[in-house]
C-alpha cells in the first residue's frame, strides 16, 4: 500500500525560481529517500536522509524531516529546465524490512 | 556505465501469452527488487530478494512470479498478461537494503499488451 503522499501533485515555475515539494507518511520510518525520474526512464536516487537527522543539503537541493509530523519537504533552489521531471519520495522502515515504499510523486516543470 | 541492466527496454505481448523481463547488475548487490509503474503512478513493489530469499507482496498477483538464479541476474515472469498489466517495469538494488541505503534503478522494460 502507498506510505505517503506528495503535494502538490503538480508544479510549474519559471527557470530561477524555488521549488518547493512536500511528502507526508504514515508509519515509522528509518529513513527517506528522494527520487527524481525523467518521463519514460528509470529513478535515480537524490538524496537520503536518516530518521535522526533534520535536514540535509546536496547541492542545489535541501532536505528536511520533521518525524513527530510524519513529513519532509524536498526544495531545489535557482531551478533549471533540465530539472523538470517527476520527484517521488519513498520510506525506508526498520532493519529486517528492506521494502522502499513510494510516494505518489510531484510532477515538476520548469518553464525557461 | 549502466550497473543495473534491464532487457528488453521495450516488450510487446499479446493477451495471455508470456513475458519474461530480465535484469542483471554488477554490483554486487545483495538486494534486488521489482516494481510496477503504471501510468503517472507511483511504483508498486511487487517483490524483492534479500540474497536468496524471496519476499512477495500479500497484493501481488499469483500471475506474476520471479527468479533469482545468482547475485547477478533477476527474472520477472507474467504468465498470463492482461490489459491490466501493460505498465512499466522497474528494477532495483541496494547493497543492504532500503532500510540503510539507497536503491538503483535500472531504466525500465516498458510492457504493452495488445
Amino acid at each position: 500500500s502507498q506510505q505517503g503522499e506528495e503535494d502538490p501533485q503538480a508544479l510549474s515555475i519559471q527557470e530561477g525560481e524555488n521549488a518547493t515539494m512536500n511528502c507526508s507518511y504514515k508509519t515509522s520510518i528509518n529513513n527517506l529517500q528522494w527520487y527524481r525520474q525523467n518521463s519514460g526512464r528509470g529513478l535515480v536516487h537524490l538524496i537520503l536522509i536518516r530518521s535522526n537527522e533534520r535536514e540535509k543539503h546536496s547541492g542545489r537541493l535541501r532536505v528536511t524531516l520533521d518525524t513527530s509530523k510524519k513529513s519532509s519537504s524536498l526544495l531545489i533552489t535557482a531551478s533549471r529546465a533540465a530539472d523538470t521531471a517527476s520527484y517521488f519520495c519513498a520510506t525506508g522502515r526498520s532493519f529486517g524490512n528492506e521494502k522502499l515504499t513510494f510516494g505518489t510523486g510531484t510532477r515538476l516543470t520548469i518553464i525557461p | 556505465d549502466a550497473m543495473v541492466i534491464q532487457n528488453p527496454r521495450y516488450q510487446v505481448t499479446q493477451f495471455g501469452k508470456p513475458v519474461t523481463l530480465s535484469c542483471s547488475q554488477t554490483l554486487n548487490h545483495n538486494v534486488m527488487y521489482w516494481y510496477q509503474q503504471k501510468s503517472s503512478q507511483a511504483p508498486k513493489l511487487l517483490f524483492h530478494y534479500y540474497d536468496k530469499d524471496f519476499n512477495n507482496e500479500a497484493d501481488t498477483p499469483d500471475n506474476f512470479q520471479s527468479r533469482r538464479p545468482n547475485t547477478s541476474f533477476c527474472f520477472l515472469d507474467i504468465r498470463s498478461p492482461g490489459l491490466g498489466d501493460a505498465a512499466m517495469y522497474l528494477c532495483a538494488t541496494s547493497r543492504q537494503g532500503a532500510s540503510t541505503g539507497e536503491l538503483f534503478f535500472g531504466e525500465g522494460s516498458r510492457l504493452t499488451v495488445l
